[in-house]
């Protein structure tokens, strides 16, 4: 069985950065890419990068260049999403997603909150 | 990056109902569009891919079609399973979802 999990809830302060990991298993981690989606309290779902796993490539989107930055741990499968110079308007639900290339994202994370709060 | 603009936001209606929920790109996508579920406290769930392919397991009262920019969803005979928020999400370059439309009970 497929599983992304992802580490615990976060607090931070403004202008903090936060770095959330995701751990998978079930499948071959270099097949696949990762994605980041962060839903904001009552509010929709919000794409931010992509990571290819087979070669680290990463697409972030326009919104989010040069405050975040996806990595993976191929020896633990794991990925991992930071974001920098964080604000209020950051207060979110992060999910990691396994990311096919042209197929829908179809295995998502359980959903790491982060809180930013002075 | 590709916009995606979804409506209605909100839209209320009763079991047993056809509903459906339009989606415009702001450039032409075709197939790569996606439709999900998601219901309060859960990741969302695929539902449609490529315009209109079901899912593996996803009951056949939900549909896709379109081409394009425009991409419509619909839900025959509504049931009070599919009550929840909907989105769709274009995967042609990168990704974008569109703002998603919450069924809810008439």
């Amino acid at each position: 069985q497929i599983h992304l999990v992802q580490s615990g809830a976060e607090v931070k302060k403004p202008g903090a950065s936060v770095k959330v990991s995701c751990r998978a298993s079930g499948y071959i981690f270099t097949t696949s890419g990762i994605s980041w989606v962060r839903q904001a309290p009552g509010q929709g779902l919000e794409w931010m990068g992509l990571i290819r796993v087979y070669n680290g490539n990463t697409n972030y989107a326009q919104k989010f260049q040069g405050r975040v930055t996806i990595t993976t741990d191929t020896s633990t499968s794991t990925a991992y999403m930071e974001l920098r110079s964080l604000t209020s308007d950051d207060t979110a639900v992060y999910y990691c997603v396994r990311d096919r290339y042209g197929l829908p994202l179809d295995y998502w994370g359980q959903g790491t909150l982060v809180t930013v709060s002075s | 990056d590709i916009q995606m603009t979804q409506s209605p936001s909100t839209l209320s209606a009763s079991v047993g109902d056809t509903v459906t929920i339009t989606c415009r790109a702001s450039q032409s996508i075709s197939p790569w569009l996606a439709w999900y579920q998601q219901k309060p406290g859960k990741a969302p769930n695929v539902l449609i891919y490529k315009t209109s392919s079901l899912e593996s397991g996803v009951p056949s009262r939900f549909s896709g079609s379109g081409s394009g920019t425009e991409f419509t969803l619909t839900i025959s005979s509504l049931q009070p399973d599919d009550f929840a928020t909907y989105y769709c999400q274009q995967y042609k370059t990168l990704s974008t979802f569109g703002q998603g439309t919450k069924v809810e009970i008439k």
